[in-house]
């Protein structure tokens, strides 16, 4: 089945810094990838999606890059501010199952 | 819009006692909604999918009998946790989705069990 996870489970940076929250997945048929922000007590917010017919995507602030070669992507948020500060986690889906499934979530820390 | 809210926002229930969880779409009609389970610095895990009027398919290892869903209308779903015990605290989360299949998470309901 499908696993995804990420690489580290809490990243530190400083306000006005640029963070890069990076996440593996295993099922090469992944065709949609999502990343969530969970804030402590919180439900997942959608920030930004990619298909696999694209290699980057770019929103207010985030950008994703994904890389199908090594199944890889990656959720870049410029100029980090203290809202920013919670779990990111990333999702994949398959063959149009629109369930996703989700990351280990890694914890972004952003010091004033 | 696209609004997802649930009820309670956190309980806590004696060992053995039941707890309903509502799951309601505030401004859409959600064909299809999702329950998930997170465990404290975990992910996220999916228990079960339910499409209106239908009964919820559950995912392996979830035990449909003790996590009772019913989504009877196109804007409620209720999970119902029966005789809880310690370890069915968690915090549970729902989604809903609707014709586009995007999902829209709710809140959570923090379930502490004594």
């Amino acid at each position: 089945g499908e696993s995804v996870g990420l690489h580290l489970p809490t990243l530190s940076v400083q306000e006005g810094d640029n963070s890069i929250i990076n996440c593996a997945y295993s099922n090469s048929a992944s065709d949609y990838f999502i990343w969530y922000k969970q804030e402590s007590g919180k439900g997942p917010q959608f920030i930004i999606d990619i298909r696999s017919n694209m290699d980057k995507r770019q929103g207010q602030r985030v950008t994703v890059l994904l890389n199908k070669t090594v199944k890889h992507l990656s959720l870049q948020i410029a100029a980090t501010q203290p809202g920013d500060s919670a779990v990111y986690f990333c999702a994949a889906e398959t063959g149009g199952s629109y369930i996703p499934t989700f990351g280990r979530g890694t914890s972004l820390i952003v010091h004033p | 819009g696209a609004v997802v809210s649930q009820h309670p926002s956190w309980v806590i229930c004696k060992s053995g006692t039941s707890v309903k969880i509502e799951c309601r779409s505030l401004d859409f009609q959600a064909t299809t909604m999702f329950w998930y389970r997170q465990f404290p610095k975990q992910s996220l895990m999916l228990m079960a999918t339910s499409n209106e009027g239908s009964k919820a398919t559950y995912e392996q290892g979830v035990e449909k009998d003790k996590f009772l869903i019913n989504h009877a209308s196109l804007t409620l779903s209720t999970l119902t946790v029966t005789s809880a015990h310690p370890e069915d605290s968690s915090f549970y989360i729902c989604s809903a989705s609707d014709h586009s299949y995007e999902q829209y998470f709710g809140p959570g309901t923090r379930l502490t069990v004594t």
